[in-house]
């Protein structure tokens, strides 16, 4: 158990829907990450929260869109994703945003696009 | 171009065995810092080790011991008197600084292990 909760851990979705994805930190810690993993592919950093600001974004396709209304609760909206888009989503957090913090990661949830 | 390499295939190790398992890494910083995570099949990546580029001694933590080579650029986790919990994915991670942005982790691919009894 670190500390972060990620929900749901499984997702199907068509092309059309929209979901979201919920990440819960319960370490006190101010920065938040989003990690698309996809298979024989290294771990893709998609965006860094700190302090509730926003401030990474590695080029992500506008269909994800994150939200981090406090620094305990990160979400990734979801809308007409492509099948390439199926992956593990991992969710992290770290004391701040400086990656010199070491950063403890949700079980993450797979994600599924038909 | 990839930062951190791994490149052994899958590995199986016998039970109560110590496995290396190498890491080469490209940077030009001079301050960084090197971290090992273990992924199981639940998926969860779980902090092992940090080992600071201006570390004197090598980093270890229980049974994780890190064999940092900075002339090399090599970071090699070893695990000693592995179990069966131990079977994961290994993933290395750097954190750079790229030019214009933020401190980031960057993540290897990751090496296989599967302890036997």
């Amino acid at each position: 158990e670190t500390g972060v909760t990620q929900t749901p851990r499984h997702l199907v979705m068509g092309m059309t829907n929209k979901k979201s994805l919920k990440c819960e930190q319960h370490l006190g810690h101010n920065a938040m990450y989003w990690y698309k993993q996809s298979a024989k592919k290294p771990l893709e950093l998609m965006f860094v929260y700190n302090f509730k600001e926003q401030t990474e974004n590695n080029s992500v396709p506008s269909r994800f869109s994150p939200e981090c209304p406090n620094s305990s609760h990160l979400f990734l909206h979801l809308h007409t994703l492509q099948p390439e888009d199926s992956a593990l989503y991992l969710c992290a957090s770290s004391k701040d945003g400086t990656a010199a913090n070491i950063q403890y990661f949700g079980a993450g949830t797979r994600l599924s696009v038909l | 171009a990839q930062k951190i390499t791994q490149t052994q295939p899958g590995m199986f190790v016998q039970e109560k065995e110590a496995v290396t398992l190498d890491c080469t890494y490209d940077t030009s910083d001079q301050s960084y810092g090197l971290f090992w995570y273990k992924q199981p099949s639940s998926g969860e990546m779980i902090f092992l080790i940090y080992q600071g580029s201006y570390d004197e001694q090598n980093a270890t933590e229980g049974r994780y011991s890190l064999n940092f080579q900075k002339a090399r650029k090599s970071a090699n986790l070893v695990i000693s008197a592995s179990q069966l919990g131990d079977s994961a994915m290994y993933f290395c991670a750097m954190r750079e600084h790229p030019p214009g942005g933020n401190n980031r982790l960057a993540f290897g691919k990751g090496n296989q292990v599967v302890v036997i009894p």
